[in-house]
């Protein structure tokens, strides 16, 4: 089965660091979207992009977090600097078209001390 | 702005009973629907959709949702639970607008517990 891949799995690092998160969408999915997940806020989206345009990035604080896609087959999420409240599980997902199901990565789980 | 509510926050049943799990949503049309269950350590794994048409929509795993336009409400059911089944499940809704597409609103999730 195809799957939207996510690297790192973990990544521990120190406040002030810069991270870069990663994700591989399913290879003809023209719609890219970022998620967190915390115990208190739940599953948030924080940005989209259909065909690699940046759709919609009003869920992420915009001092510190970007996202982009340099070609169809790769999605970023970078911080900088990086915070020890933005600690969660970061979700990549990709589907194939608008309003299609959105298929899951296993998650970038971060965290920052 | 949509919103989704999952009134329950952990529902325990024994082996072999039935399943509900509720989800109300807010949306001012027609939405898109999901349920998605989460295992410990995982990504989320799409269970069943809802778009249009038959409002009884079948599922991987032998669950089945109803959506019900006048409550709305998109529970979740399975007529007997296997033990496999204990995890987190989370409803979704979806929707487009200016022809783009929106990420999913999800609610807080539902932690299921299965008895021996």
């Amino acid at each position: 089965d195809a799957r939207v891949t996510q690297t790192p799995r973990d990544k521990v690092t120190e406040m002030g660091q810069e991270v870069t998160m990663r994700c591989q969408p399913i290879l003809g999915h023209n719609t890219v979207f970022w998620y967190r997940q915390t115990m208190m806020q739940g599953l948030e989206l924080l940005a989209y992009f259909r065909n690699r345009a940046p759709l919609d990035d009003s869920g992420m604080p915009k001092d510190r977090f970007s996202a982009e896609m340099p070609d169809a087959t790769l999605a970023t999420l970078k911080i900088q600097p990086s915070e020890p409240r933005d600690s969660a599980v970061y979700f990549c997902a990709s589907s194939y078209d608008f309003g299609q199901p959105q298929h899951f990565g296993d998650g970038t789980r971060l965290s920052i001390l | 702005a949509q919103s989704v509510t999952q009134p329950d926050i952990h529902i325990t049943v024994s082996e072999g009973a039935s399943l509900e799990l509720r989800c109300n949503y807010s949306y001012g049309a027609t939405p898109y629907l999901f349920w998605y269950v989460q295992s410990p350590g995982q990504g989320l794994q799409l269970l069943l959709k809802y778009f249009s048409g038959d409002t009884l929509v079948q599922g991987i795993k032998g669950f089945e949702a109803e959506f019900k336009r006048s409550q709305s409400s998109f529970n979740l059911r399975k007529p007997s639970v296997h033990w496999s089944d204990a995890a987190e499940y989370f409803c979704a809704v979806g929707a487009s607008s200016g022809g783009g597409a929106d990420g999913l609103t999800f609610g807080k999730g539902t932690h299921l517990i299965i008895q021996p």
